[in-house]
């Protein structure tokens, strides 16, 4: 059963707009959430992360808004550029299962010029 | 600079063969772990260890075993390969404690095809 989803396959979005990624999760056990990104033919690598004692977190063009009533968060991308283009996916963790992620199914964004 | 190396990039091999999969983390993390990544599916946790000779079944372990001998590296054997395990396989190290410090660290991937 998929405890992280992410519902949009995928998103296109004109470059300097902002890019929003959509992530819902159904364990309210889950207390860290974290944002990755990966390129084709690479691994993914840590974007952005956020606690579940915060609603939002803040690095650069890239924010994390986190919606515990609603079991969702979201990463806003302001302004996206054509570098961004890849596949982003949501992770959560549990501090009482702490060393296991689970992942979201990913959604591709691409960032026309 | 974190580094966690994957032996191969691409393999091919072919049914019923005996398949190790190796990866190698410098930044002596406890943790460690598989994933299979399949289009529509995401990240698959496989098998991951926390410790020398310690190992946890994920989500997805059967068809396969692994291996941790020594705390930087950790094997994933395909003790014989099948079609449906042609995928993009990814090895990731982390540190063991709090949610915080729970970072996943990923090598560039295993793409494999099993023919």
């Amino acid at each position: 059963d998929q405890q992280v989803k992410q519902n949009s396959p995928s998103l296109s979005v004109q470059e300097g707009r902002i890019s929003i990624l959509n992530c819902d999760y159904t364990n309210s056990m889950f207390d860290y959430f974290l944002w990755y990104k990966k390129y084709p033919a690479e691994g993914p690598t840590f974007l952005i992360s956020i606690s579940s004692i915060k609603d939002k977190n803040e690095d650069g063009r890239f924010t994390v808004f986190l919606n515990k009533s609603a079991k969702h968060l979201s990463l806003h991308i302001v302004p996206s550029q054509p570098g961004d283009s890849a596949v982003y996916f949501c992770a959560a963790i549990s501090s009482n299962t702490g060393n296991q992620f689970y992942f979201g199914t990913g959604t591709s964004l691409t960032v026309i010029p | 600079d974190v580094k966690v190396t994957q032996s191969s990039r691409y393999l091919v091999k072919r049914t019923g063969e005996k398949v190790f999969l190796e990866c190698v983390q410098d930044m002596d993390h406890e943790n460690m772990f598989w994933y299979r990544q399949d289009p529509g599916l995401g990240l698959r946790l496989i098998y991951f260890s926390y410790d020398v000779k310690m190992k946890e079944k994920g989500d997805i372990p059967e068809g396969y075993s692994v291996s941790r001998e020594k705390k930087e590296r950790f094997s994933l054997i395909l003790e014989s390969a099948s079609t449906n395990q042609t995928s993009m396989y990814l090895c990731a190290s982390s540190l063991p404690g709090t949610s915080s410090q729970n970072i996943q660290y990923f090598g560039a991937g295993t793409r494999l095809s099993v023919l």
